[in-house]
């Protein structure tokens, strides 16, 4: 069955410290893996990841993907409070225009 | 840009009882999805639609039925309310099928 786990299921951290977030997945040819945050409403667009061993980058957020091992890493650095949010996984089924998600990792960033 | 609006945001039905939530994209965006979240879960997808005219089932149809007969609208029916479908029930469009979504603000359903 297609799967996607993410670890771990909840965090609590201070301001300033770095977190990884795991992203790990049963779904073989693959073409892309997205990262979306969610703070209290609609998931907001993070990343998408096609190849592997690229990271993209966006300010203190970071993400890789390495798809020998089925797995992608979210890396938040100098965490925020803002940071606070449950962050989603998502991997396209092949041959589907389809989405799975994970069941997401819940953050929260304490002042 | 509006980008994917839902309605209503919250409602309340009683077991037994029919609604339609609404979806609506102005991105001209040829795919659409429904999805629910519940508690404490990931998104699981309902339906979804490749363009107007042709709508296919996610990984949770039952209970559920959509139409796409324009590319803007893409309406979830939901007959025969069951409490099994209190959740959290979001919308989303994109251009390509393997591309980003955007999400609408989501539906809180609750069945009592």
């Amino acid at each position: 069955e297609d799967k996607v786990v993410q670890s771990p299921l909840s965090l609590v951290v201070h301001e300033g410290d770095t977190v990884t977030l795991n992203c790990s997945y049963e779904v073989t040819n693959f073409r892309s893996l997205l990262w979306y945050k969610q703070e209290k409403k609609a998931p907001t667009f993070l990343f998408m990841l096609t190849s592997s061993g690229i990271e993209k980058k966006s300010g203190r957020l970071s993400s890789i993907l390495d798809k020998k091992e089925l797995f992608s890493i979210l890396n938040i650095t100098a965490t925020q409070t803002g940071d606070s949010a449950i962050y989603l996984c998502a991997v396209d089924l092949p041959g589907t225009y389809k989405y799975i998600f994970g069941t997401g990792t819940r953050l929260k960033v304490l002042a | 840009n509006a980008g994917v609006t839902q309605t209503p945001k919250f409602r309340i039905l009683k077991i037994g009882q029919s609604m339609t939530l609404q979806c609506t994209q102005d991105m001209n965006h040829n795919y659409m999805y429904w999805y629910r979240q519940d508690p404490g879960m990931g998104l699981k997808l309902i339906y979804y639609s490749v363009g107007a005219g042709i709508t296919d089932k996610g990984e949770v149809p039952n209970g559920y039925n959509v139409s796409r007969s324009t590319t803007e609208d893409f309406p979830l029916r939901l007959e025969l309310a069951a409490p099994s479908q209190t959740s959290v029930y979001f919308c989303a469009s994109s251009f390509g099928g393997t591309t980003e979504a955007f999400f609408g603000q989501g539906t809180r359903l609750t069945v009592v």
